[in-house]
């Protein structure tokens, strides 16, 4: 099993300015993934952070808005850019079991971010 | 992008009875887990099926897939308040992929 605790749980941003979330693992993975939460939806994959390399971006993110550091096996940071009120979501960071998609995903707790 | 649909997309029943949720989804599945988010918190997880599985048990929790339908479905019984919540349904490739996608869940109210 992993702990993750992410770093804040909530916070009210005005738009136009940036907010960084942290990702702190228990153990050492190879990748994390950020996922985001709109409100009343499900989980949308925003990334795939690897340690020493670019983070993976799908569909319809991309790295000037939501950069993504990796400098260690057990941490990961994901900045939100340059916010505006559709970016008031739930954002919640991950990592799966030494089996991969074979076993379980482990979850921070969220950040809910709010933008005013 | 989401996998499949979930029904219902809410559900309220009373303490004490059955609550049965549904998943579908499209593509061929390495595995299928089912997780629970308390009050927009974290995912906690609940059971992984395999694909070559066609159902499985744990504690008041019981799981079915049907890979002919694309389908699944979790069955809590004898429900409580406690268990009021979200669930999801997630689905992991069989091409190798190393990402879940989820449904878009079923939100469930346990009435006292």
């Amino acid at each position: 099993s992993a702990v993750i605790s992410q770093k804040p749980s909530r916070d009210i941003c005005q738009r136009g300015t940036s907010l960084t979330i942290q990702c702190q693992v228990d153990s050492q993975v190879t990748m994390m993934f950020w996922y985001r939460q709109q409100p009343g939806q499900s989980l949308t994959l925003i990334a795939t952070a690897n340690q020493g390399s670019e983070a993976t971006y799908e569909s319809g993110f991309v790295i000037d808005k939501f950069p993504i550091s990796r400098p260690n096996l057990t941490f990961s940071t994901l900045t939100v850019s340059n916010m505006s009120p559709e970016d008031s979501s739930i954002y919640l960071c991950s990592v799966v079991g030494i089996g991969g998609v074979n076993t379980e995903a482990f979850f921070g707790q969220g950040t809910r971010l709010t933008v005013v | 992008s989401q996998q499949g649909e979930e029904d219902p997309q809410a559900l309220s029943i009373q303490e004490g009875e059955n609550a049965t949720m549904n998943c579908s989804y499209k593509t061929s599945i390495n595995n299928l887990q089912w997780y629970r988010q308390n009050s927009g918190r974290g995912l906690v997880h609940l059971i992984l099926i395999r694909s070559n599985e066609r159902e499985k048990h744990s504690g008041r929790l019981r799981v079915t897939l049907d890979t002919s339908k694309k389908s699944s479905s979790l069955l809590i019984t004898a429900s409580r308040a406690a268990d009021t919540a979200s669930y999801f349904c997630a689905t992991a490739p069989d091409n190798y992929g190393q990402n879940f996608v989820f449904g878009p869940g079923t939100r469930l109210s346990v009435l006292p």
